[in-house]
């Protein structure tokens, strides 16, 4: 089992639509979550962080839950520039080491 | 413009060669990281130096070595390239660990044939 899993997708969405992506993870010791956006050939850059209580970006929504062991991120309004792939990050217990996930593409569509 | 810089942006070795990646940030981060990305898997950590003067193993470290020159520079380098190396490379730097999340370089695209 990976220790962060994502759906791949790809997610095909209208502009203005909500979309969510689900992501879980294995080890239950992990303590930091991030959410990453990747564009097609670029670095990842860090979108948000996700707390315990949930936090919200704009029309970004990322929430933890710890018991069932996932994280979420919404989108509401979708924008064109939204269109990347989106990957789950997450602590291994180890202050220095991230595990991230595959990622989930998305792209809005006019 | 702050942030973490890599070299070269793409290369082409011979099955066998060698070559050192290079990182330089100048965000005064005290943890810097190499992941490489392949098609289907999310990155994987090969090295990383929490502080200057340290360097410890990632997940994936064979065939690789590290040097963290100073606290701005961490390099990676192929001793013997394999076509198994073929990926993306990403140097990231953090100001302390894995609770503030990373600031990545653009990248490096090996290719060994």
């Amino acid at each position: 089992r990976k220790e962060v899993e994502q759906d791949p997708g790809p997610f095909n969405v209208p502009e203005g639509a909500t979309v969510a992506f689900n992501c879980t993870y294995s080890n239950s010791a992990s303590q930091s979550f991030f959410w990453y956006r990747q564009d097609c050939r670029k670095e990842p850059k860090l979108l948000m962080s996700v707390y315990s209580s949930g936090n919200e970006d704009g029309r970004f929504t990322a929430q933890l839950n710890r018991a069932s062991q996932y994280i979420s991120l919404l989108i509401r309004d979708s924008k064109l520039s939204d269109s990347a792939t989106y990957l789950c990050v997450v602590n291994t217990g180890n202050n220095n080491d991230m595990r991230f996930g595959a990622g989930t593409r998305l792209t809005v569509k006019p | 413009n702050a942030g973490v810089t890599q070299t070269p942006k793409f290369q082409v070795l011979k099955t066998g060669q060698s070559m050192t990646l290079q990182c330089a940030q100048d965000m005064n981060h005290n943890s810097m990281y190499w992941y490489r990305q392949d098609p289907g898997m999310g990155l994987r950590l090969i090295y990383y130096s929490a502080s200057e003067g340290t360097t410890d193993k990632g997940e994936v470290p064979n065939g690789y070595n590290v040097s963290r020159l100073n606290k701005r520079e961490f390099s990676l380098r192929l001793e013997s390239a394999a076509p198994s190396q073929t990926s993306v490379y990403f140097c990231a730097s953090s100001e302390a660990g894995t609770y503030y999340g990373y600031t990545f370089g653009s990248g490096t695209r090996l290719t060994v044939v």
